[in-house]
């Protein structure tokens, strides 16, 4: 596998169901990232991770949970959602902050 | 806070017909600059970056972009589209740790 991937690709659960996002980066980075893509609406920076450490929680509700336990692993851990939560989810990294970020392909969420 | 403005929202064109997408931003300090492209069922991924030095940038697939610092612009050009540049374009800018995307422009190329 190369360059960043993102498991599952597609997830259906219900609003008190418990799910994880998964990201692997293979290129080394020392920073990654959750974004939210909804339609209608900028790209939205949800979490920063650098070098294992949490540098930014963009006003994210308690209910989306980061983990990172390695540079190479980032987690998204999901309880008790809300519809309008539906949306793709994006993993990013990067070598450095601030340096040019790299996407994995993104996980289409629908809360029902 | 640092904003990011994309005026155009949706974009059709005909083949070699030119290109350019307006981007704009509001930060008064020192930024990096960048184009993200979005194939219909393909993963972002960068089409050009300005960090610094010449400000206008060349990328990848006959892209380029300008940076006018007194007109806090970095707008997206091609001389000539094709019906395989039909994608969603994304500008962001980074100041500090944080990337902030505009809200994107949908081109459509009618081959």
């Amino acid at each position: 596998e190369t360059g960043v991937t993102q498991t599952p690709r597609h997830l259906v659960m219900g609003m008190t169901n418990k799910k994880s996002l998964k990201c692997e980066q293979h290129l080394g980075h020392n920073a990654m990232y959750w974004y939210k893509q909804s339609a209608k609406k900028p790209l939205e920076l949800m979490f920063v991770y650098n070098f294992k450490e949490q540098t930014e929680n963009n006003s994210v509700p308690s209910r989306f949970s980061p983990e990172c336990p390695n540079s190479s692993h980032l987690f998204l851990h999901l309880h008790t959602l809300q519809p309008e939560d539906s949306a793709l989810y994006l993993c990013a990294s990067s070598q450095l902050l601030g340096n040019e970020q790299f996407f994995g392909p993104g996980t289409r969420l629908t809360v029902l | 806070a640092q904003s990011v403005s994309q005026h155009n929202h949706h974009v059709i064109l005909s083949e070699a017909a030119s290109l350019e997408l307006g981007c704009n931003y509001s930060y008064g300090g020192t930024v990096n600059l960048f184009w993200y492209v979005q194939y219909p069922g393909q993963h972002l991924q960068l089409l050009l970056k300005y960090f610094s030095g010449d400000p206008l940038v060349k990328g990848i697939k006959g892209f380029e972009a300008e940076f006018i610092k007194s007109k806090f612009s970095f707008n997206l050009r091609k001389p000539s589209v094709q019906w395989s540049d039909t994608a969603e374009y994304f500008c962001a800018v980074n100041a500090g740790n944080m990337l902030t995307f505009g809200g994107g422009t949908r081109l459509m190329v009618k081959p």
